[in-house]
């Protein structure tokens, strides 16, 4: 079955900088992917995502992309600020069906 | 404004309680999720539905089962609570193959 591996697990920036956090997966198959951001005490919520037959996507500060060959997308956010310290959260759906496939989590941590 | 809830926010049981965790969503979504959080594994999908009465296993049935007798409800049950089923629970609908929508969370706690 489908495995995403997500790294790096923990990550701190300075306000301003940017960040990037990258998952892997293993099925081929796997046509839709989508990023979630869980702030502290609260429940996960979808930021972003993207299809298979898209290379990349964005919405203001945040960008994904992804690339089927190598099997690996990436959640790129840019003038971070301090509210966006959260976990966030990358997952695969295999081709058949509506479940998700996620990642181990990343906690972003930025730094005033 | 998509709405999943959960019947609590916070659960303490004894090892070898029967436990009924609950949800609800308010979207018609056909699609029903039980997830476990635990720190450094992300989340790990327990059981999901498709549709009522139907249930399907995820990647860590052992020690679970669910029930979907209405469209808006679905419920994960521990038929015996074990130490190590201590976990956020989280619960997820989607109108496939749409945007999961979680619910709270419920923390569990088994002494």
């Amino acid at each position: 079955g489908e495995n995403v591996e997500q790294h790096p697990s923990t990550l701190s920036v300075q306000e301003g900088d940017s960040a990037v956090i990258k998952c892997t997966y293993s099925d081929s198959a796997s046509n839709y992917f989508p990023w979630y951001k869980q702030e502290l005490g609260k429940r996960p919520q979808l930021i972003i995502d993207i299809r298979s037959n898209v290379g990349e996507k964005k919405d203001q500060r945040i960008a994904v992309t992804l690339n089927k060959t190598a099997k690996h997308f990436s959640l790129h956010i840019t003038e971070t600020q301090p509210e966006d310290s959260a976990v966030y959260f990358c997952a695969a759906r295999p081709s058949q069906g509506g479940k998700l496939i996620f990642g181990q989590g990343t906690e972003l941590s930025v730094k005033p | 404004d998509v709405k999943v809830t959960q019947s609590s926010r916070y659960l303490v049981k004894r090892t070898g309680e029967k436990v009924f965790l609950e949800c609800v969503q308010d979207m018609d979504h056909e699609n029903m999720f039980w997830y476990r959080q635990d720190p450094g594994l992300g989340l790990r999908l327990i059981y999901f539905s498709y549709d009522v009465k139907m249930k399907e296993k995820g990647d860590i049935p052992e020690g679970y089962s669910v029930s979907r007798e209405k469209k808006e409800r679905f419920s994960l049950i521990l038929e015996s609570a074990s130490t190590n089923q201590t976990s956020m629970y989280l619960c997820a609908s989607s109108r496939s193959p749409d945007t999961q929508y979680f619910g709270p969370g419920t923390r569990l706690t088994v002494l």
